[in-house]
């Protein structure tokens, strides 16, 4: 089963660009990386999916390397807004999604 | 209207006391699963159906139980409510190609 592994937390700046990096060992050939953002008591919300190299959105950018065992979830210039949990999520071999604790995003002033 | 819809969003019982969390969807897609989230946790996958005739346990299925009545409705049934049980309860739905998932607004559950 595929199995994704990121920082259990992260601290930031409001203006500053945030990084988090997801690894992603077993992801099979077919499958798409798709990363979720979550507010306390909210259900998680889509963010941005991409199956290789880089795809951006208005929202964030995502970069994948060639071997698509890791990518990373680019937030550019973030808020106080931006603070949240962010899941890193790859099919399991029957695609069903499974998510793990996340990253926590803490912004500050 | 919101396209994932949760009843009931609130709901206080009894331990032993049967509950049924309905889960309703106008996406249109066939795919549905229901997810608890403890606090200051991650979302647990608890069942899920790949269409009306297909369903799935996930990671934590023991004391649930589901029922896909139709495309568009998922729900989740929990026989015999323990504290434990005791959570914040998501549906979602997803597309086949990209597996997209669309999350409902959440039934929060305290099981006395």
């Amino acid at each position: 089963l595929a199995k994704t592994t990121q920082p259990i937390s992260m601290d930031s700046y409001e203006g500053q660009e945030v990084n988090i990096t997801c690894s992603h060992n077993n992801i099979a050939t077919n499958d798409y990386i798709t990363w979720y953002q979550q507010f306390p008591s909210q259900g998680p919300r889509f963010i941005i999916q991409g199956y290789k190299t880089k795809v951006t959105n208005e929202v964030a950018s995502l970069f994948i390397p060639a071997d698509r065992k890791s990518s990373t979830l680019s937030l550019p210039r973030v808020s106080l807004s931006d603070t949240a949990v962010y899941y890193c999520l790859v099919p399991t071999r029957r695609r069903a999604l499974t998510f793990g604790s996340g990253t926590r995003l803490q912004v500050q002033p | 209207d919101a396209d994932v819809t949760q009843t009931p969003r609130n709901r206080i019982t009894k331990t032993g006391k049967r509950i049924m969390l309905e889960c309703s969807q106008t996406k249109g897609h066939d795919r549905m699963y229901w997810y608890r989230q403890d606090p200051g946790l991650g979302l647990r996958l608890i069942y899920y159906s790949f269409d009306v005739k297909d369903i799935n346990k996930g990671e934590i299925s023991d004391g649930y139980s589901v029922s896909r009545q139709a495309q568009a409705k998922f729900s989740l049934s929990l026989e015999s409510a323990i504290p434990n049980q005791t959570a914040l309860y998501f549906c979602a739905t997803s597309d086949q190609v990209t597996d997209t998932q669309y999350f409902g607004p959440g039934t929060r559950l305290t099981v006395l």
